[in-house]
């Protein structure tokens, strides 16, 4: 069963405009969440996180928005850069036990110069 | 942020050896260490749990005499593919988890590719 869905395989953006990733979760104790960025034949990279306590966290271009009512979380990019182009992984856990990680299926994002 | 290395990077091996993939920790303890499989364009899939010092957890499906997976210290775990066969060729990817209250990042090693011939 697929706890965590990124129902957007992929995204197309043009450079210098907004990419929103969309990532929804089923499980309610989830109350940690993180995006990585991943390019082929190499590991994911961290990118942002968030804990449920908070309902956005900004990095730079990147800000993860969460809403917890809906069990739904949004990273945005903005400028999106040609770089930026990878697949990206919204991944949920529960912090205070260190449980595993429950990643959704990846959406890739190509932004277009 | 953190790092974690693996080694080796690609592996192309006959069918019925065994392989071993190392991860490691470069600039943290990790008391914890996770390993993934990736297939072509699906999701990471968790593979076992690795804690130091004691059995690892596998998921449901994995078998545990053909990964085997050994923590022998804060900085190192290991994933041997016994009597490796062409379905397990896949991108095999380890993280290590740096936790603190309220943080609970894992941060990946670049993976591995297996090919078994």
């Amino acid at each position: 069963d697929q706890q965590v869905k990124q129902n957007s395989p992929s995204l197309s953006v043009q450079e210098g405009r907004i990419s929103i990733l969309n990532c929804d979760y089923t499980n309610s104790m989830f109350d940690y969440f993180l995006w990585y960025k991943k390019y082929p034949a190499e590991g994911p990279t961290f990118l942002i996180s968030i804990s449920s306590i908070k309902d956005k966290n900004e990095d730079g271009r990147f800000t993860v928005f969460l809403n917890k009512s809906a069990k739904h979380l949004s990273l945005h990019i903005v400028p999106s850069q040609p770089g930026d182009s990878a697949v990206y992984f919204c991944a949920a856990s529960q912090a205070n036990t260190g449980n595993q990680f429950y990643f959704g299926t990846g959406t890739s994002l190509t932004v277009i110069p | 942020g953190a790092v974690v290395s693996q080694h080796p990077s690609w592996v192309i091996c006959k069918s019925g050896t065994s392989v071993k993939i190392e991860c490691r920790s470069l600039d943290f303890q990790a008391t914890t260490m996770f390993w993934y499989r990736q297939f072509p364009k699906q999701s990471l899939m968790l593979m076992a749990t690795s804690n130091e010092g004691s059995k690892a957890t596998y998921e449901q499906g994995v078998e545990k005499d053909k990964f085997l997976i050994n923590h022998a210290s804060l900085t190192l775990s290991t994933l041997t593919v016994t009597s490796a066969h062409p379905e397990d060729s896949s991108f095999y990817i380890c993280s290590a988890r740096a936790w603190a209250p309220g943080h609970n990042e894992q941060f990946f090693g670049p993976g591995t590719r297996l090919t078994v011939l």
